[in-house]
């Protein structure tokens, strides 16, 4: 089946740094991948689309200068969060679909957990 | 605009019992659903999900759901409940046609299975 992998799993990091978080489609190719928030016991929010070759679209209320989303090929997209502040913890959650089905599901990854101190 | 309503925080129920989860869904076009579930510091599961055809879909770990479109609503069942049900179970919905490729979640539903 369709595998997501996310990287790190988790980080801890300072104040004021920037964190990168890898998400890859293992085995298929994703024109879309898509960025969520989760904070503890809620529901997901979407950041952002991300589609591949071309900028992201942010959801309302999301930074886009604060998150900054790389989808440069089609198994690989990058979410950076900027100047990072303790506001910013919370559970990361990319998913991608597979560009040859339509209909499908979304495959998620399994998520990293930022902790600012 | 599409929304996903899950009205109930947290089932509760006893192994070997019948269990449902309700999700009530809100879209202009015609509804994709999907059924996640979610263990503690984990990703989601995929459970199963309606696109077209009949109204009950299997999906997997035993669990089904059925499609009603009079009330829209796509509840989650599962006939004898298992200890290792007991996790955090969304609903989603994708309006293929308004809304793109986006998938709206629910809330959330934390299913308690007591042994």
């Amino acid at each position: 089946g369709a595998v997501v992998s996310q990287h790190p799993s988790w980080v801890i990091c300072k104040s004021g740094t920037s964190v990168k978080i890898e998400c890859r489609s293992l085995d298929f190719q994703a024109t879309t991948m898509f960025w969520y928030r989760q904070f503890p016991k809620q529901s997901l929010m979407l950041m952002a689309t991300s589609n591949e070759g071309s900028k992201a679209t942010y959801e309302q209320g999301v930074e886009k200068d604060k998150f900054l989303i790389n989808h440069a090929s089609l198994t690989l997209s990058t979410l950076t969060v900027t100047s990072a502040h303790p506001e910013d913890s919370s559970f990361y959650i990319c998913s991608a679909r597979d560009l040859y089905q339509t209909y499908n599901e979304q495959f998620f990854g399994p998520g990293t957990r930022l902790t600012v101190l | 605009a599409q929304s996903v309503a899950q009205p109930e925080d947290q089932v509760n129920v006893a192994e070997g019992n019948p269990l449902t989860v309700k999700c009530t869904y809100s879209v202009s076009g015609n509804p994709y659903l999907f059924w996640y579930v979610q263990y503690p510091n984990r990703g989601l599961q995929f459970l199963l999900k309606y696109i077209t055809g009949d109204n009950l879909v299997k999906g997997s770990y035993g669990f089904e759901a059925e499609f009603n479109k009079s009330q829209t609503s796509f509840h989650l069942k599962k006939p004898s409940a298992l200890v290792s049900d007991s996790a955090l179970y969304f609903c989603a919905v994708r309006d293929m046609y308004t809304g793109g490729f986006k998938t709206i979640f629910g809330a959330g539903t934390r299913l308690f299975v007591k042994a």
